[in-house]
C-alpha cells in the first residue's frame, strides 16, 4: 500500500539559512499534519491542514510557515534556521474529519534536518 | 507536568513474554487513543486505535482504555525480538472543525531478548 512520502530524507543547513520540506500524503487523504521530534523526544505537533486550509496550529515558530496545495501535498518552509531546529520532521496524513478513519494518522519516514 | 505521561523504560523482557505498557493522562478532553511503534530513525507506525473504554484486541496486541482513571495500556503477547522498538501512546480530543492533532507520551523503549 502507498505510504506518506517525505523529501528530502536528510538535509544539512547552516544557521540562518532556509529549508523547505515536502510531504506527499497517502492517496485520497486530504488532511496533513506536521510534527517535530527532537533527539530523545516525542513528536510535537506543529501545524495541520484540511482541504488546503490550516486546521490547527501548535508550537510552530513564527519563522516557520506551511501550506497545502491543490494536489494535497504540503510544504513546510523554515527560515532563519537555528541550531535548535535540528530534529526529525514528520508528516502524517489522514482522511478528513467526516470519515471514521480521521483519527488514524499515518506517518511518513521523516526528514532529518541538521543545522550546523 | 506533561498532559500524557509514559514510563521511558527501557523495558527488557525475554522472548515469548508479555509486554505491558501504559500511559496516564490529565486532560479529560482526550477521547481517542492510539498506540504507535517507532523503530530507530523511522516514522511512527500506527498499531492500535481505540475510542471507548474497555479492551480491543488485534492479533498479539490488546489495548485497554479506562477513561475513569485516565489510564491506557497496551499488551503484547508472545513477544518477539522484532518487537524491540519504542512504543508511543498518543491521544486526541473531540474533533474541532477539522484536524485532530495528536499529543504523544514520551515513549517506552522495549527490548525483547532472544
Amino acid at each position: 500500500a502507498a505510504g506518506v512520502i517525505q523529501s528530502p530524507r536528510h538535509l544539512i543547513k547552516e544557521k540562518r539559512e532556509t529549508a523547505t520540506l515536502k510531504c506527499y500524503p497517502i492517496p485520497r487523504h486530504d488532511t496533513v499534519y506536521w510534527y517535530q521530534q527532537g533527539p530523545g523526544q516525542d513528536p510535537q505537533f506543529l501545524i495541520s491542514f484540511y482541504e488546503k486550509m490550516q486546521s490547527d496550529k501548535g508550537s510552530i515558530p513564527d519563522r516557520f510557515s506551511a501550506q497545502q496545495f491543490s494536489d494535497y501535498h504540503s510544504e513546510l518552509n523554515m527560515s532563519s534556521l537555528e541550531l535548535g531546529d535540528s530534529a526529525l520532521y514528520f508528516c502524517a496524513s489522514s482522511l478528513g474529519l467526516t470519515r471514521s478513519q480521521s483519527y488514524e494518522q499515518y506517518f511518513g519516514p521523516g526528514t532529518r534536518l541538521t543545522v550546523t | 507536568q506533561k498532559e500524557v505521561e509514559q514510563d521511558p523504560g527501557p523495558l527488557s523482557v525475554p522472548e515469548g513474554a508479555i509486554v505491558s505498557l501504559n500511559c496516564t493522562y490529565s486532560n479529560s478532553a482526550f477521547q481517542y487513543f492510539m498506540w504507535y511503534r517507532q523503530y530507530s530513525r523511522k516514522g511512527p507506525e500506527l498499531l492500535m486505535y481505540t475510542y471507548s473504554s474497555g479492551n480491543k484486541e488485534d492479533g498479539r496486541f490488546t489495548a485497554q482504555v479506562d477513561k475513569s482513571s485516565k489510564y491506557i495500556s497496551l499488551f503484547i503477547r508472545d513477544s518477539q525480538p522484532s518487537d524491540s522498538a519504542t512504543y508511543l501512546c498518543a491521544m486526541s480530543a473531540r474533533p474541532k472543525a477539522a484536524g485532530n492533532k495528536l499529543t504523544f507520551g514520551g515513549g517506552t523503549r522495549v527490548l525483547v531478548k532472544p
